[in-house]
């Protein structure tokens, strides 16, 4: 079954306690992302890899760091929580192949870590 | 710069009814735009999106949207809501590389009997 998994799915944790979020997709998608989610203010990306080796920083990075050493996994780490991380979280991936019809691109997102910071 | 915002937080019809939620949307170049639902405790599915070509799109559940450029609009509707539609929708909006999407802020659809 083609999925993306994030675990932990639940965490609390305190002020400076470094925390790692890992997010694995098992269908070959070269791009990935990391998105939080918080009332009022929709989605909004925090990095993104557009394939191994290659990330980028997305609307809200401060704080956050990622790497992609390979291209099934995408962990999110949080070196020194604060409590204005306290958020959901979602991973997604994603392809696009183009041809004569066009290009078809479809994303799949993981199902959510909902992290509380002390 | 792109951005997106959507107008209502908070959305509600009655079952059988019109099911409009509106989004605009700002990009200095040729925009790709989706729409996302969020049903309660789940990640978010994809229901339609907008590239290029023909304007009116559709998607899945009945649902459909229409790029209107001049307008800058891409609102969602679907003829006749089930109770099975009370989600959360995001519009979001993108460059043809896709790399950046941009969200708007969510509107909640409610479901009278």
């Amino acid at each position: 079954e083609a999925q993306v998994t994030q675990n932990p799915r639940y965490l609390i944790t305190v002020t400076g306690k470094k925390l790692t979020v890992t997010c694995s997709q098992n269908m070959n998608h070269e791009y990935m992302s990391w998105y939080r989610q918080d009332p009022g203010l929709g989605l909004r990306q925090i990095y993104y890899s557009m394939n191994v080796e290659v990330t980028d920083k997305g609307d809200v990075p401060e704080g956050y760091k990622v790497s992609r050493k390979e291209k099934r996994n995408f962990p999110l780490i949080l070196e020194s929580p604060s409590p204005n991380q306290t958020s959901l979280y979602f991973c997604a991936s994603r392809t696009r192949t183009s041809g004569r019809a066009g290009t078809r691109e479809t994303q799949y997102f993981g199902p959510g870590t909902r992290l509380l910071v002390l | 710069a792109q951005s997106v915002t959507q107008l209502g937080s908070h959305v509600s019809v009655s079952e059988g009814a019109l099911v409009l939620l509106r989004c605009n949307y700002s990009s200095s170049v040729p925009p790709y735009l989706f729409w996302y639902v969020q049903y309660p405790n789940q990640g978010l599915q994809l229901l339609l999106k907008y590239t290029t070509g023909a304007t009116l799109v559709k998607g899945i559940n009945g649902f459909e949207a229409e790029f209107k450029k001049s307008e800058t609009s891409f609102h969602l509707t679907k003829p006749s809501a089930h109770m099975s539609d009370a989600a959360e929708y995001f519009c979001a909006v993108s460059d043809s590389s896709a790399s950046k999407i941009i969200f708007g802020s969510g509107t909640r659809l409610s479901i009278r009997p």
